[in-house]
Order: C-alpha cells, then structure tokens, then sequence
C-alpha cells in the first residue's frame, strides 16, 4: 500500500491479557516510531527503530512493553499483562530515514476492559 | 526540558477568518518544528514544518511564524474554512540519534459556516 497500515484497527482485550499491534510502514523507509496517544492528548513517542534495532526505547512506559521489527520492515507493539491505564491510541509512523518527514497510519485504538 | 506547550486548547472561528494558534518550547536544542492536522479516527498528517533558520514560513493558507529568541512558533490559518476544522499539533524535534518528535497538547479547531 502508498501509506502506513496498522491492524487490527480497533482492538478490545479484557484486563490481564497479552496483546501484539501490527505496523506495516511504507516500502523502503528504514525508520519506524511507536507513539501512543491518550483522549484529548498529542501522541507520545514510545519507541523508534532504525532498520531492526531498536535505537531508542526510552518512551516505552515499563517492562510490559515491547517492540520487534525482526526484518527491518513490519514492527509489532507487544503489550502484556494489559492494564486498563493502556488504553489508547497506538501510532506508527515510518520515513525515509533520520530526520525526514514522517508518515502515519491511522493507528490502532487499544480498550482495555 | 522536552515539553511543547501549546494553546489554546479549542478554537472557534468564523468562515473566512484567521485561525491562530501558539506553541512554546525549552529545549534549545530543538531544531525542526512541524505541525500536524488530525481528523477523528485517522492519524496526524503534516500540515507544514520550518527549521529555525528562517522566521516564517508560508504554505498556502498555512503560515507559520517562529520566535527563535522567545522560543515560540505560530500557525496561521487564513481564510478559514469548515474543512479545516480538526485537531492540530504543534511538534518539535532535536538534533541527535533518535530525532522523535515530541508534540503540544492539541488544538481542537471548530471553523463555523
């Protein structure tokens, strides 16, 4: 696809529970950030990998969270053990390298019950 | 230190007006400003972006105007339209390895007809 896809595009998932978000960022772009967004709030920053490092996860909020992007191309945003306090909007985005414009995808709205 | 504060939090205009909305930053070490326009249910999307080299910068309808020694930048939405009517994001990002963007809080634009 042109753009950033994110699945599922809403997810429900009962208190406890392990949850994976999927990003597919745009063809060829080496960078990919993790960002999430509460009610009413801009998006905070979660992760970012540059090709399949993590180069910086110092917005992940506890042990909980985690991200691979094993390929260099699709990331996932694993949530264990779910807490009611991580619902929200997950966000990706993708560019074309360090300090070019990133692109977002729709994210995935998180409700945790 | 890694704050954008931005205001006002809601904005109503009337159809042809000017739209105006302010954001304020620390960290010196920022060194490209974006803002973004978010719909309901879609991710942020570049509206326009300036570096602090230059004092405004205008796209359009969009301008946006940048006080490096008082440490703000504005968007100026002319002639305003019901189709602008969205949630904007002022974000700044620095220079170094990571280069996420931190983002304000939002402001929620109501543009009547």
């Amino acid at each position: 696809g042109a753009g950033v896809s994110q699945t599922p595009s809403n997810k429900v998932t009962e208190k406890g529970k392990y949850v994976e978000l999927r990003c597919d960022p745009i063809s060829g772009h080496t960078a990919l950030y993790w960002y999430r967004q509460s009610l009413g709030q801009g998006p905070e920053f979660l992760i970012y990998f540059q090709g399949t490092g993590a180069a910086d996860d110092s917005g992940l909020p506890n042990d909980r969270f985690f991200a691979v992007r094993p390929e260099g191309s699709v990331s996932t945003l694993k949530i264990q053990r779910t807490e009611r306090g991580d619902s929200a909007v997950y966000l990706c985005a993708s560019s074309a390298g360090t300090g070019a414009e990133a692109f977002f995808g729709q994210g995935t709205r998180l409700t945790v019950v | 230190q890694q704050q954008v504060k931005q205001s006002p939090q809601s904005l109503i205009v009337q159809k042809g007006g000017i739209s105006i909305i302010n954001c304020a930053y620390e960290n010196t070490a920022f060194d490209y400003f974006p803002w973004y326009q978010q719909f309901p249910g879609k991710g942020p999307a570049l509206l326009i972006a300036i570096r602090p080299d230059v004092s405004e910068k205008k796209e359009g309808r969009f301008t946006i105007s940048f006080n490096k020694s008082a440490k703000q930048f504005s968007l100026h939405i002319m002639d305003s339209q019901p189709g602008d009517s969205a949630t904007y994001f002022c974000a700044a990002r620095a220079s170094g390895s990571a280069r996420q963007l931190t983002f304000g809080s939002g402001t929620q634009l109501t543009v009547l007809p």
